[in-house]
């Protein structure tokens, strides 16, 4: 069975670092794209990147590209996603995914929420 | 990028009964899209891929059709674990993209 269990609720003000994780099991995790989709609150879903892990071969949506960085730790079978400085709109629900080759979410994780205040 | 937009935004209907959601896409994305569910609190799940095709585990109920610009998400009996919210995203236009979702509520 695969899983992708993520870490947990994080509270942050502006400004601050963070890095959120995602461990995956129950599959070849060299084999399969792995990646972020985020959603803020009461609203749909948006992809934000993916990466390989065979290769490390990352891809950003535009609209997230230089605003987060996607990585792995092949270890550890764990995706992370982390922001340098936060903003209050980074606010939202982040969840892990599996994509299969073609792009599509085959598996998701339970979400991550952070929320960014002061 | 490619805009997906969902029709209705809300779709009020009681168990039972047929729902009939749509997709359309600004750009042709041949047969790659998907519909997923997402419930209160949960996250999503993928229930049709390139279009027409169930994903593992999906009951017979939920089919999909549409092909270029325009798809169709049906329920052909709703019942009443199908009260979700439904996505489609297209993968053929780089950056994938989601619709803004279609709300499957009880009448």
């Amino acid at each position: 069975e695969v899983q992708l269990v993520q870490s947990g609720a994080e509270v942050k003000q502006p400004g601050e670092s963070l890095k959120i994780s995602c461990q995956a099991s129950g599959y070849s995790f060299t084999s399969d794209w792995i990646g972020w989709v985020r959603q803020m609150p009461g609203k749909g879903l948006e992809w934000m990147g993916i990466i390989y892990p065979g290769d490390s071969i990352t891809r950003y949506s535009p609209s997230f590209q230089g605003q987060v960085t996607i990585s792995v730790d092949l270890s550890i079978s764990t995706a992370y996603l982390q922001w340098s400085s936060l903003k209050a709109s980074d606010t939202a629900m982040f969840y892990c995914a599996r994509f299969n080759n073609a792009w599509y979410v085959v598996d998701w994780g339970q979400g991550t929420l952070v929320t960014v205040s002061s | 990028e490619s805009v997906l937009t969902q029709s209705p935004a809300t779709l009020s209907l009681s168990p039972g009964e047929r729902a009939t959601l749509s997709c359309r896409v600004s750009q042709s994305v041949s047969s790659y899209l998907a519909w997923y569910q997402q419930k209160p609190g949960q996250a999503p799940r993928l229930l049709i891929y390139d279009a027409s095709n169930r994903a593992t585990g999906i009951p017979a109920r939920f089919s999909g059709s549409g092909f270029g610009t325009d798809f169709t998400l049906t329920i052909s009996s709703l019942e009443p674990e199908d009260f979700a919210v439904y996505y489609c995203q297209q993968r053929s236009i780089w950056p994938p993209t989601f619709g803004p979702g279609t709300k499957v509520e009880i009448k």
